[in-house]
């Protein structure tokens, strides 16, 4: 079975400091794993995503991720945060086994980030 | 390039009448095609699934019902609504196959039921 934790519901990190948002999963196998962020009212737009090689992958808006297979984690991260980057984050896993099955998402995790 | 178009961006229906929401794909053939709730800005709930023509996974079974009459044509329906029903409907597609690949969603339609 697959799955994905966030344990945040919400994430509050001032303007100019480096924000994190966590990310957990299960897999049987190895995973395919993404990271996609939802302004109010819109669908929801890729960020990044790990599918092999580097452990650090660089995405959208100076947001980068870094795949550790020990702590099964794909944290979010940014050196230096926006007040335009507040929005809802989502994970979300597949396992490379898995077929054609469907991604399976993360709860959400909402930043806001202060000026 | 492709797109994915859904509509209406905005719908309000009363409790007991039918629903029709229509997702559509362009510059890509064979998509798989994906029907997801999401319930006061929180999570996904990935309601249907289509790999093909005709060919529909219902995960949550409930009052509402998806077609897929046309390769890139993805319609979630519902006979009467019901108040729990409200919130936010995104369509989504992916590359068949291609499972290294994310999804591109639509814009997503605001249904309240009341």
């Amino acid at each position: 079975a697959q799955s994905v934790a966030q344990p945040e519901d919400q994430v509050n990190v001032a303007e100019g400091n480096p924000l994190t948002v966590k990310c957990t999963y299960s897999v049987s196998g190895n995973p395919y794993l993404f990271w996609y962020v939802q302004y109010p009212n819109r669908g929801l737009q890729f960020l990044l995503k790990y599918i092999t090689g580097d452990n650090l992958v660089k995405g959208s808006y100076g947001f980068e991720a870094e795949f550790n297979k020990s702590q099964t984690s794909f944290h979010l991260k940014k050196p230096s945060a926006l007040v335009s980057d507040s929005a809802l984050y989502f994970c979300a896993v597949r396992d490379r086994d898995s077929g054609n099955t469907p991604l399976v998402f993360g709860k959400g995790t909402r930043l806001s980030v202060i000026a | 390039s492709q797109t994915i178009h859904q509509w209406p961006a905005t719908l309000v229906q009363p409790v007991g009448s039918p629903l029709s929401l229509e997702c559509t794909v362009e510059g890509t053939s064979n998509p798989n095609l994906y029907w997801y709730r999401q319930a006061a800005g929180r999570g996904l709930q990935l309601l249907f699934y289509s790999v093909g023509i005709g060919q529909i996974s219902s995960e949550v079974p409930q009052n509402l019902s998806a077609s897929r009459p046309q390769d890139r044509q993805f319609i979630l329906s519902s006979k009467k609504l019901l108040l729990s029903d409200s919130g936010f409907y995104l369509c989504a597609w992916s590359v068949r196959r291609a499972i290294y690949e994310g999804y591109t969603f639509g814009s997503g339609t605001r249904l309240t039921v009341v």
